[in-house]
């Protein structure tokens, strides 16, 4: 009975690079959210998405930041060009519902940009 | 304004005791909250919601409620060392289509053998 799952745990990318982040929701869920936490700063939600479709990306970044589920697969945030300020933990929740749901949380991917 | 603030801490409460974390929002048209437990370097966990005014128990844990004041509190009978962690509250909008959680940012509690 799996939980959410991310990949990788740890990432370390040098400035300019790409960073792929991957997120595969609990059995049954169809909805997927990922929210950053800065270090000493609090969760801050980023997209919500569901299958093939961007839901709400009111907490995207305008450039350099997306996210994508496709049908088949898991959901992945890419960000390209990678600068310092982008390290922080991300982590995806995943729900079955969006009304009343209750989210639950991946052990995250702590990003770190040299 | 914030819209979900919680005070930073930490909360220091000697074991046994009980532990009261509070957290004011600023949205009325707020329906959902959630309590969320963070151990240092770990993801969120979740441990209570709530949707209606009152109370809600759950083992050790209770949840109040009171929108006319935009208030939820989390209260931790009992409390153990394993209860130290960062607790967040968060909220989610009830007016929009979007499941999306504000969260505040978080009170340290500790718990002191």
């Amino acid at each position: 009975n799996a939980g959410v799952m991310q990949n990788p745990r740890h990432l370390v990318r040098r400035r300019g690079q790409e960073a792929r982040l991957r997120c595969s929701p609990m059995k049954g869920h169809s909805h997927v959210y990922w929210y950053r936490q800065l270090p000493e700063e609090g969760l801050k939600f980023m997209v919500y998405l569901q299958k093939e479709n961007i839901i709400d990306e009111s907490g995207m970044p305008k450039e350099r930041f997306s996210a994508e589920f496709p049908k088949e697969g898991p959901s992945i945030l890419r960000i390209q060009q990678v600068v310092r300020g982008d390290s922080a933990a991300y982590f995806c929740a995943s729900s079955p519902e969006f009304i009343y749901n209750e989210q639950f949380f991946g052990p995250g991917t702590r990003l770190t940009v040299l | 304004q914030k819209e979900v603030e919680q005070n930073s801490g930490p909360l220091s409460v000697p074991e046994g005791a009980i532990a009261s974390l509070n957290c004011t929002y600023s949205d009325r048209g707020s329906q959902s909250f959630f309590w969320y437990r963070q151990y240092s370097g770990k993801s969120p966990e979740l441990i209570m919601f709530i949707y209606s005014n009152g109370d809600k128990e759950d083992g050790r844990f209770t949840a109040q409620l009171n929108k006319a004041s935009q208030y939820v509190s989390l209260l931790i009978r009992d409390s153990q060392p394993s209860d130290s962690a960062t607790y967040l509250c968060a909220v989610q909008h009830g007016s929009s289509n979007t499941g999306k959680l504000i969260f505040g940012q978080g009170t340290t509690l500790q718990v002191k053998p």
